[in-house]
């Protein structure tokens, strides 16, 4: 299964907002809105923070969003914080296989 | 309170067996598909294995087809990887989630996962 294409990392200062894109193919991304995102802290589990391109599960600050044009996903953090310092994963349903294939991953840096 | 609580990881060498245990609460276990999810060190993650809620089911990524089984036990509430001819490059943290599942036509869609164990390393090394 061929990964989603992540930019390996990002940077912005506290108060900006950064995007973070999640590029697929028609048979994953661009065919279904079953995107979802991820944020890891070093040594923790991953914890979901968007779900179907651009639901966010209850508890999840309203500073996240996500989106979907074509065959690219992204999340957005607006009003940028040093909590927010984590790597970003993002996932996709794809009629390629039975399971779901990840993104490369982005390391996040607030700086 | 959903929790996902994962044993059983250690150092084995390769060619080794190893069995993971994902105890889960909070929640009715039988509702869910289950996944197993690794990460090597340093690397992104992979999805590693599913199975649906009765065991009927169960797909794996290529690398450890014929290696690796998936199980449950709905009357335990616990999810299981047997892991069979471990090589250098399983080791990872694994880690046990619950999956949110669309069906759409009789096709299930994994959708994403919303709930995530803590992980287990597994360590495969001479």
């Amino acid at each position: 299964q061929s990964a989603l294409t992540q930019p390996a990392s990002v940077s912005g200062s506290p108060g900006q907002s950064i995007t973070i894109s999640c590029t697929g193919t028609s048979s994953d991304v661009g065919g279904y809105n079953y995107v979802s995102w991820y944020q890891q802290h070093p040594g923790k589990a991953p914890k979901l923070m968007i779900y179907e391109v651009s639901n966010r599960p209850s508890g999840v600050s309203n500073r996240f969003s996500g989106s979907k044009s074509g065959n690219t996903a992204s999340l957005t953090i607006s009003g940028l914080q040093a909590e927010d310092e984590a790597d970003y994963y993002c996932t996709s349903y794809t009629r390629s296989s039975t399971l779901g294939v990840f993104g490369g991953g982005t390391k996040l840096t607030v700086l | 309170e959903v929790q996902l609580v994962e044993s059983g990881g250690g150092l084995v060498q390769p060619g080794g067996s190893l069995r993971l245990s994902c105890a889960a609460s909070g929640f009715t276990f039988t509702n869910y598909w289950m996944s197993w999810v690794r990460q090597a060190p340093g690397k992104g993650l992979e999805w590693v294995a599913n199975i649906d809620q009765d065991g009927s089911r169960k797909y794996y990524v290529d690398s450890v087809k014929g290696r690796f089984a998936i199980s449950r036990d709905n009357a335990k509430n616990s999810l299981y990887l047997q892991m069979n001819s471990l090589r250098a490059e399983d080791t990872a943290v694994y880690y046990c989630a619950r999956v949110r599942t669309v069906t759409i036509f009789g096709v299930v869609i994994m959708s994403y996962f919303d709930y995530w164990g803590q992980g287990t390393l597994v360590t495969v090394s001479s």
